[in-house]
């Protein structure tokens, strides 16, 4: 099945500064998702982004489907951003139906 | 607008016992997912509906695990019996399609002693 890949598996920040969190991907997708778990274990949906770049607010999101990565941008980061950040993608239709393979996360934590 | 919606939210049990987790997709959805999220092993899909027809169950771990959706409105996993290693946080999702964005509902946490 597909791999997914994200880097740092770690990041601290202090309040304000600005980060960039990376998943790799090992095939094609027909759906890749960035989720926020809060402290309270909540999946937050952040962008759906199988292709192309969107913005919301301070975040944004990149994904480069030729070369199977995506990079998501926080940017004025504040402590509420902390929690696990989390890729997950939709392979290809035939062989991984409507799935979504989670990487590992990133554990981002904003002290103030 | 509601989003999905999980019972229980914590759910404390002993071995051997029946566990049934319930789950309401958000309306108009036609596709449901039910996740399973452990330490070791992160988050992992056991099974989708489309249409309330089960899809794809390959994920799920064994025959002690059942899942029906006997609505649209409606779906539940049990647990028959319940193990220590059954212990994790189960997700519910729903989608519009098998194929869009997935909402995840708050999730139960399963603690089997």
């Amino acid at each position: 099945g597909i791999q997914v890949e994200q880097s740092p598996p770690d990041l601290i920040l202090q309040e304000g500064a600005n980060s960039t969190l990376r998943c790799n991907f090992s095939d094609s997708v027909n759906n890749l998702q960035w989720f926020h778990q809060n402290p309270w274990g909540q999946l937050i949906n952040l962008f759906y982004i199988p292709s192309g770049t969107k913005q919301n607010g301070r975040l944004s999101a990149t994904t480069v489907a030729t070369e199977r990565y995506s990079l998501l941008y926080i940017s004025s980061s504040q402590t509420t951003d902390s929690g696990v950040y989390f890729c997950a993608v939709g392979g290809d239709r035939e062989t991984s139906g409507s799935r979504l393979t989670f990487g590992e996360g990133t554990q981002l934590t904003v002290n103030p | 607008d509601a989003g999905v919606i999980q019972s229980p939210r914590h759910e404390v049990t002993e071995m051997g016992q029946e566990v049934t987790l319930r789950c309401k997709p958000i309306s108009g959805h036609n596709s449901l997912f039910w996740y399973r999220q452990t330490m070791m092993r992160g988050l992992e899909l056991l099974i989708y509906f489309n249409n309330n027809v089960p899809i794809d169950d390959s994920g799920m771990p064994e025959d002690r695990f059942s899942a029906k959706m006997p609505n649209a409105s409606f779906s539940t996993l049990k647990i028959q019996p319940s193990e220590p290693r059954d212990s994790a946080v189960y997700f519910c999702a729903s989608s519009v399609n098998r194929w869009n964005e997935q909402f995840f509902g708050p999730g139960t946490r399963l603690t089997v002693l």
